[in-house]
């Protein structure tokens, strides 16, 4: 499946933070979601290939890489009291069926 | 722009009833509808999806119906057993594979 870490982590404001996703096996496509208390994912990035492709409604401080073995990382500088959430990690084939994206457990982000 | 929209922010029903979900879109361009289920501290579970050339899927207890002229998707859980309290968000993408656009969530509770 697909596995994120960390799964709690605790920063101050103005600090960087790196969470990192392996994808599940033979998926080629990896996104990022936020989850802020009490509201549904909001998409962040899709990668593919290596290749950013489709961002939501989040500034530049948000950066993603997607590496050759397909495992991704979500890097966050000068964070905000607001990052605080749960951040999710989702993989898919590049053709499905169903639409189905397959998520992590997730890493919960608290900004202090 | 709140392109799908989970109306009902939580549903209590007795164990054996029916659950129905609710989820209304506004983005005629949207292809594939799909429901996730998720409980605390997990990450989102994937149940069942329709795309929009359909406008009713089954899989075991679960069903989804889709009316696209009025933007509406419903999910019906029956019967309902204590296991499916958790909650339940409708997402919706414009193609397979593609990001999702998720609701607000309805929290479910099923009283055995």
């Amino acid at each position: 499946g697909v596995t994120q870490s960390p799964t709690h982590l605790i920063k101050t404001r103005g600090q960087q933070v790196t969470l990192r996703c392996s994808s599940q096996s033979g998926h080629n496509t990896v996104s990022w979601y936020q989850q802020a208390l009490g509201q549904g994912p909001q998409f962040i990035f899709q990668y593919y290939r290596e290749e950013e492709n489709g961002r939501g409604n989040f500034p530049p401080r948000f950066s993603g890489l997607q590496f050759p073995n397909d495992s991704s990382e979500l890097n966050v500088n000068a964070l905000e009291l607001d990052d605080s959430a749960l951040y999710l990690c989702a993989s898919s084939p590049r053709s499905s069926d169903t639409g189905e994206l397959f998520f992590g457990e997730g890493s919960r982000l608290t900004v202090l | 722009d709140q392109q799908v929209k989970q109306n009902s922010p939580s549903l209590s029903v007795q164990e054996g009833r029916i659950s129905i979900l609710n989820c209304d879109y506004t983005n005629s361009m949207f292809d594939y509808f799909l429901w996730y289920k998720k409980y605390p501290a997990e990450g989102p579970t994937f149940l069942i999806s329709i795309s929009s050339i359909k406008d009713k899927n089954e899989d075991g207890r679960f069903t989804v119906f889709l009316n696209k002229s009025a933007k509406h998707l419903s999910l019906h859980i029956v019967p309902s057993q204590p296991g499916d309290s958790a909650v339940y968000f409708c997402a919706a993408s414009k193609a397979a594979g593609n990001k999702l656009t998720f609701g607000g969530g309805t929290r479910v509770l099923v009283k055995p």
